[in-house]
């Protein structure tokens, strides 16, 4: 059940570029899409979220794309700096209080 | 900032032996989470809980996994019998509808080691 799917599994970009990840779904009845980032050892831990009735949100570093039509939503760090090497995971839900279900993950390696 | 506690950190336990989990969700939370990963894996939806029962819970989530709230603050992950496979690092989540963005707040998590 691959509901979210994130096909890149790694990303190595150097310090103060761009990093942009990306996350495909197919269940149309989501209605929040959320990033979280992972260290190891470590609870995953909220970055950014958008709704389903937009299209960006910004917050610093942090912006959040997402195209409905396609399906596909977009995290962009920029400028990209050592500590945000990490886990980043994508996640989805229906409604507030509804389960998150999340990508396989993007590991994230910002060199200096 | 508030925070999700989860205990213990690490259990190690023999196969066929229960298990506990407990995790203290943020105090103005109503809906309580369970996730695990196993290494290297995805992380997987167990079960949700609201207003002290099951809202939902996956395939994963048989008749060996068992949750409860006991007192209004804790809220447990009970594995009757262990098998070699439950072994993965457990997250506990809790969330509000106030934020409008259902976002959970996640635990540390508590890796269950099963020999």
């Amino acid at each position: 059940d691959q509901q979210v799917k994130q096909n890149s599994p790694s990303l190595s970009v150097q310090e103060g570029r761009i990093s942009i990840l990306n996350c495909d779904y197919t269940n149309s009845m989501f209605d929040y899409f959320l990033w979280y980032k992972k260290y190891p050892a470590e609870g995953p831990t909220f970055l950014i979220s958008i709704s389903s009735i937009k299209d960006k949100n910004e917050d610093g570093r942090f912006t959040v794309f997402l195209n409905k039509s396609a399906k596909h939503l977009s995290l962009h760090i920029v400028p990209s700096q050592p500590g945000d090497s990490a886990v980043y995971f994508c996640a989805a839900s229906k409604a507030a209080g509804n389960k998150l279900t999340f990508g396989g993950g993007t590991r994230v390696l910002v060199k200096p | 900032e508030p925070e999700v506690t989860q205990t213990p950190s690490h259990q190690v336990t023999q196969m066929g032996q229960e298990v506990i989990l407990r995790c203290v969700p943020i105090s103005n939370h109503l809906y309580f989470y369970w996730y695990r990963q196993i290494l290297g894996q995805k992380v997987e939806f167990l079960v949700s809980f609201y207003n002290n029962e099951i809202s939902e819970k996956s395939e994963i989530f048989d008749d060996q996994f068992s949750v409860e709230r006991p007192d209004g603050s804790n809220f447990t992950l009970k594995i009757r019998s262990t098998k070699l496979e439950d072994s993965a690092m457990y997250f506990c989540a809790s969330s509000s509808d106030y934020t409008g963005a259902n976002v959970l707040t996640f635990g540390a998590g508590s890796r269950l080691t099963v020999l």
